[in-house]
């Protein structure tokens, strides 16, 4: 079966940094995706890794190691508006994406 | 219209009707799916469609339908409504399928009863 194993919730503090860590096992691979998605709201667009290495796009950084079924997101100088669930998405062999069920990230002052 | 709209936004329903949700795109994609998102378990596709005049089911089609007459719209039909879903509904859409950013609709929080 597909599987995408995400950690359900963490706590951070602001102005601090975390990392979600994402791992999978899919038939396939055709790149991951990460997603926000505020309590309420629909997903957003964060980033998309598809070679191995570290994407950095401001404030967050995305990290692939496909041998190892790995994915980080980091999040630096957080800020109160980062609590959000954030979504690791994989693209699989038949091109539709297997989502993972979120980890829940809370900001504390 | 400015990207991805759903209606209606909430909606409850005695178990057995019919109900229809709407999904409409403004911005030409050529791919759209469904979703729904139930509290502890990821985004599960229902039905995509990669072009208009085509459909396919996803993880989670049964109870379901849908129809792609044109490239904006993406009806969703639950012929008979269940109470197991009972759900958050998003309509999404892409460029292309695979590997392109998928955009979101708000969504529609459907409870049967």
């Amino acid at each position: 079966g597909q599987n995408i194993d995400q950690p359900t919730e963490m706590t951070a503090t602001e102005g601090a940094i975390v990392q979600i860590n994402c791992t999978y096992q899919t038939s396939g691979f055709n790149g991951l995706f990460w997603y926000q998605q505020h309590a309420g709201e629909a997903p957003t667009f964060l980033s998309y890794n598809v070679l191995d290495g570290l994407e950095e796009k401001g404030r967050f950084s995305s990290f692939l190691s496909r041998s190892k079924g790995y994915s980080y997101l980091l999040l630096k100088e957080l800020q109160m508006k980062d609590s959000a669930s954030y979504l690791c998405a994989v693209v699989d062999s038949n091109y539709q994406l297997i989502w993972g069920a979120g980890t829940k990230l809370i900001i504390k002052p | 219209i400015a990207g991805i709209t759903q209606a209606p936004t909430s909606q409850i329903l005695a178990a057995g009707r019919r109900m229809t949700l709407r999904c409409t795109q403004d911005m030409r994609h050529n791919a759209m799916y469904w979703y729904r998102q139930d509290l502890g378990l990821g985004l599960r596709l229902i039905h995509y469609s990669n072009t208009a005049g085509t459909t396919g089911k996803g993880e989670v089609p049964d109870g379901y339908s849908v129809s792609r007459a044109n490239t904006d719209d993406f009806p969703l039909t639950l012929a008979s409504a269940v109470p197991s879903q009972t759900s958050v509904y998003f309509c999404a859409s892409s460029d292309e399928g695979g590997s392109n950013e998928q955009f979101f609709g708000p969504g529609t929080r459907l409870t049967v009863l």
